[in-house]
C-alpha cells in the first residue's frame, strides 16, 4: 500500500515571499503520478500541479514548481511570489497508473499568506 | 478543465432518514467516480470507488449497506446515506476521471451533511 506524508501541519509566509511545502511518499511502484491539490476555504479541490514519475524534469505551473526526487521519494512544492489567494490547505497525493486508480492523500499543510 | 457538479451543496436531515447526494460529470464521460469523506481540518478519506454499470468497491471499514452507491450512467453517480445518524455528519466529496484520460481527477464542490 502507498503512504503519503506531509510533515508540516501549518506554514506561514509573507506576501511576495517564497515557501516550500514538503511531501514524502512510500511505494513499490516504478511508474506513478504525484499531485499537489489546493483546498481553499470554499473547500473546492483544485489541482495545482502534476508530476509523472518517469519524467525527470520537474513540473512547473507559473508560480508553482516541484522538486521531485524519485530515489528519495520526495515531492516538495515551491510557491514563488506568494499571494493572499494562495491561502489554503495543500494536499500532496499519489496515484498508480491505470484509469481506475485512486488517489492517496497526505494529511495536508495549512498555508497562511500574510501581508 | 472538466466540470463535476455535486448536489446538494449542503443538507440537514433528521436522524433515521436517508439522504441522496448526486455527482455529475457535465462535459465528459466518467467510467469511474470516487467518493470521499472529510472531517474538519483533516484529509480526504476515500470511501468507495464507483464503477459505471457494476458494483462499487468499498474501502475497508466503510459499511456498504450504510453508504449505497449507484453509478447508473457514464455521467452520474449517487451516494445515499441510509438511516443517517449524527455521527454521519461530515463533508462528502466526489471526483471523476475522464475515461479518455489517465491522470487528472476533477472534484465536485462537496456536500456538507448535518444530521440532527
Amino acid at each position: 500500500a502507498q503512504t503519503v506524508t506531509q510533515s508540516q501541519p501549518e506554514m506561514s509566509v509573507q506576501e511576495a515571499e517564497t515557501v516550500t511545502l514538503s511531501c514524502t511518499y512510500d511505494t513499490s511502484e516504478s511508474n506513478y503520478y504525484l499531485f499537489w491539490y489546493k483546498q481553499p476555504p470554499s473547500r473546492q479541490m483544485i489541482l495545482v500541479i502534476r508530476q509523472e514519475a518517469y519524467k525527470q524534469q520537474n513540473a512547473t505551473e507559473n508560480r508553482f514548481s516541484v522538486n521531485f526526487q524519485k530515489a528519495a521519494k520526495s515531492f516538495s512544492l515551491k510557491i514563488s511570489d506568494s499571494q493572499l489567494g494562495d491561502t489554503a490547505m495543500y494536499f500532496c497525493a499519489f496515484m498508480k497508473t491505470g484509469t481506475a486508480s485512486k488517489l492517496t492523500f497526505g494529511t495536508g499543510t495549512r498555508l497562511q499568506v500574510t501581508l | 478543465g472538466a466540470v463535476v457538479s455535486q448536489h446538494p451543496s449542503w443538507v440537514i436531515c433528521k436522524s433515521g432518514t436517508s439522504v441522496k447526494i448526486e455527482c455529475r460529470s457535465l462535459d465528459f464521460q466518467a467510467t469511474t467516480m470516487f467518493w470521499y469523506r472529510q472531517f474538519p481540518k483533516q484529509s480526504l478519506m476515500l470511501m468507495a470507488t464507483s464503477n459505471e454499470g457494476s458494483k462499487a468497491t468499498y474501502e475497508q471499514g466503510v459499511e456498504k449497506d450504510k453508504f449505497l452507491i449507484n453509478h447508473a450512467s457514464l455521467t452520474l453517480s449517487t451516494l445515499t446515506v441510509t438511516s443517517a445518524h449524527p455521527e454521519d455528519s461530515s463533508f462528502y466529496i466526489c471526483s471523476a476521471r475522464d475515461q479518455g484520460a489517465n491522470t487528472e481527477a476533477f472534484f465536485g464542490q462537496g456536500t456538507r451533511l448535518t444530521v440532527v
